[in-house]
């Protein structure tokens, strides 16, 4: 059975650092691009960023372009996304997900809170 | 950035009355349009990809339609576990987009 299982998040204060991972399983990792989607209080779903399957291209919304970094261990089966300089406005549940132009699969999420 | 705007808002219905929620897009997307449900505390699921092909174990309830510009997805009869909120998405551009929900609600 596929799986993805997120990790990481947690209370942090502005301008502070996360480090979100999301362990895969049930498939072959790294023959599949992942993303990174969040959904804030309030609002809707916001892609923020992709990463191909060997990892050589990524990609970032422009909210976090510049403080967020993706990557990923094929040999581990994992999924990252290094937060830094967080603000407020990034405060959200973050999913990774299975990604072919759309998103077939999904974890359950890992809560971001930024609040002093 | 292709922009997606769903209407209606917020659907008040009855369950097994019929839901038809619309996805326009500001600029040609083809048929690269995917439907998603999400409920309170879960992860969004994926219904439609393709503007019309059912994902894997989605009820025939649920079908999707039109390519473009302007799409639909038609729930024929509301079962109870069909009220939440339901996203579309656009991979025919990046970044990729989402439109800002529709939640179908019990009247």
């Amino acid at each position: 059975e596929m799986q993805l299982v997120e990790s990481g998040g947690g209370l942090v204060q502005p301008g502070g650092s996360l480090r979100l991972s999301c362990a895969a399983s049930g498939f072959t990792f790294s023959s599949y691009a992942m993303s990174w989607v969040r959904l804030a209080p309030g609002k809707g779903l916001e892609w923020v960023s992709f990463i191909s399957g060997s990892g050589g291209s990524t990609y970032y919304a422009d909210s976090v372009k510049g403080r967020f970094t993706i990557s990923r261990d094929n040999s581990k089966d994992t999924l990252y996304m290094q937060m830094n300089s967080l603000r407020a406005e990034d405060t959200a549940v973050y999913y990774c997900a299975k990604t072919g132009g759309f998103y077939d699969y999904w974890g359950q999420g890992t809560l971001v809170t930024v609040s002093s | 950035e292709i922009v997606l705007t769903q209407s209606p808002g917020t659907l008040s219905l009855s369950p097994g009355e019929g839901a038809t929620l619309s996805c326009r897009a500001s600029q040609s997307v083809s048929s690269n349009l995917a439907w998603y449900q999400q409920k309170p505390g879960q992860a969004p699921r994926l219904l439609i990809y393709g503007a019309f092909s059912r994902a894997t174990g989605i009820p025939d309830r649920f079908s999707g339609s039109g390519s473009g510009t302007d799409f639909i997805l038609t729930i024929s009869r509301l079962e109870p576990e069909d009220f939440a909120v339901y996203y579309c998405q656009q991979y025919g551009g990046l970044p990729r987009t989402f439109g800002q929900g529709t939640k179908v609600e019990i009247k």
